[in-house]
C-alpha cells in the first residue's frame, strides 16, 4: 500500500527557534497533502491543505505566517514553524493523496511528528 | 458543524476478550464513517467503512454497522489479540469532502 513518512518523528526545540517538519509520499506522487495537529486527548484538527506547486490553503484560525507549507514536489510537503512557543507543542500529522485518485478516497497518513518546544 | 464523539481510553483487555469502541456522530446530510488504526510508530490506516445506514464494514475480524436510527458506528470484535493494540480513530465525511471529522481517538491494550 502507500507510504507516508514524516521526518523527524520527534523535535525539541528552544522557543524562537524555527522547525521544518517533512512530509514524503514514497511509492507514489501526491497531488494534494493535508497538514493536521493533535493535542492530547484531541481530535486530528485539519492545518492547512497544499496542492502540488501552489499554495496552501489554510483553515480558519491558523495563522499561515506561523505555519509556513511548502509542496514543492509529488513527493515532498513541508511544514516550518516559525518563532515556535510553547504553546506550539503538539503533534503534527501529514497525508497525502495521490493523482488519479477520486476526490472521496482516503488519504494515506504519515506517522506524525512531536513538537516540543521549551 | 459535524463532530465525533467515542469513548475515552484506555480500553484494557485480555487477549482474545471481546471488545467494542463506542462512537457516535452529528453530522449534516448523509455522511461516511470510518473506523482508522494507528499502530505504534505508524501512521494512521483506514481499518473498515461504511457508505450508508445499515451497512456493515469489516476487516481484520473488526466490524462497525452503520446505525442511522442512533447515529452510531461502534467498532466490534470477537476476539481480540496483543497485535491489535493501537489507537481507533472513528470519522466521518460528508457530500464531496474528502476532509474527515475525527474522534479523539481511543487507545486499546490487550495484555497476553
Amino acid at each position: 500500500g502507500a507510504v507516508v513518512s514524516q521526518h523527524p518523528s520527534w523535535v525539541i526545540c528552544k522557543s524562537g527557534t524555527s522547525v521544518k517538519i517533512e512530509c514524503r509520499s514514497l511509492d507514489f506522487q501526491a497531488t494534494t497533502m493535508f497538514w493536521y495537529r493533535q493535542f492530547p486527548k484531541q481530535s486530528l484538527m485539519l492545518m492547512a491543505t497544499s496542492n502540488e506547486g501552489s499554495k496552501a490553503t489554510y483553515e480558519q484560525g491558523v495563522e499561515k505566517d506561523k505555519f509556513l507549507i511548502n509542496h514543492a514536489s509529488l513527493t515532498l510537503s513541508t511544514l516550518t514553524v516559525t518563532s515556535a512557543h510553547p504553546e506550539d507543542s503538539s503533534f503534527y500529522i501529514c497525508s497525502a493523496r495521490g493523482s488519479g485518485q477520486n476526490i472521496t478516497d482516503t488519504q494515506y497518513f504519515g506517522p506524525g511528528t512531536r513538537l516540543t518546544v521549551l | 458543524g459535524d463532530s465525533v464523539t467515542q469513548m475515552e481510553g484506555p480500553v484494557t483487555l485480555s487477549e482474545e476478550a471481546f471488545l467494542t469502541i463506542n462512537c457516535t456522530y452529528t453530522a449534516t446530510g448523509y455522511p461516511s464513517l470510518f473506523w482508522y488504526v494507528q499502530y505504534p510508530g505508524e501512521g494512521l490506516q483506514l481499518l473498515l467503512k461504511a457508505t450508508k445506514a445499515d451497512d456493515k464494514g469489516s476487516n481484520k475480524g473488526f466490524e462497525a454497522t452503520y446505525r442511522k436510527e442512533t447515529t452510531s458506528f461502534h467498532l466490534e470484535k470477537g476476539s481480540v489479540q496483543v497485535s491489535d493494540s493501537a489507537v481507533y480513530f472513528c470519522a466521518l465525511r460528508t457530500g464531496g469532502s474528502y476532509i474527515p471529522t475525527f474522534g479523539r481517538g481511543t487507545s486499546l491494550i490487550v495484555h497476553p
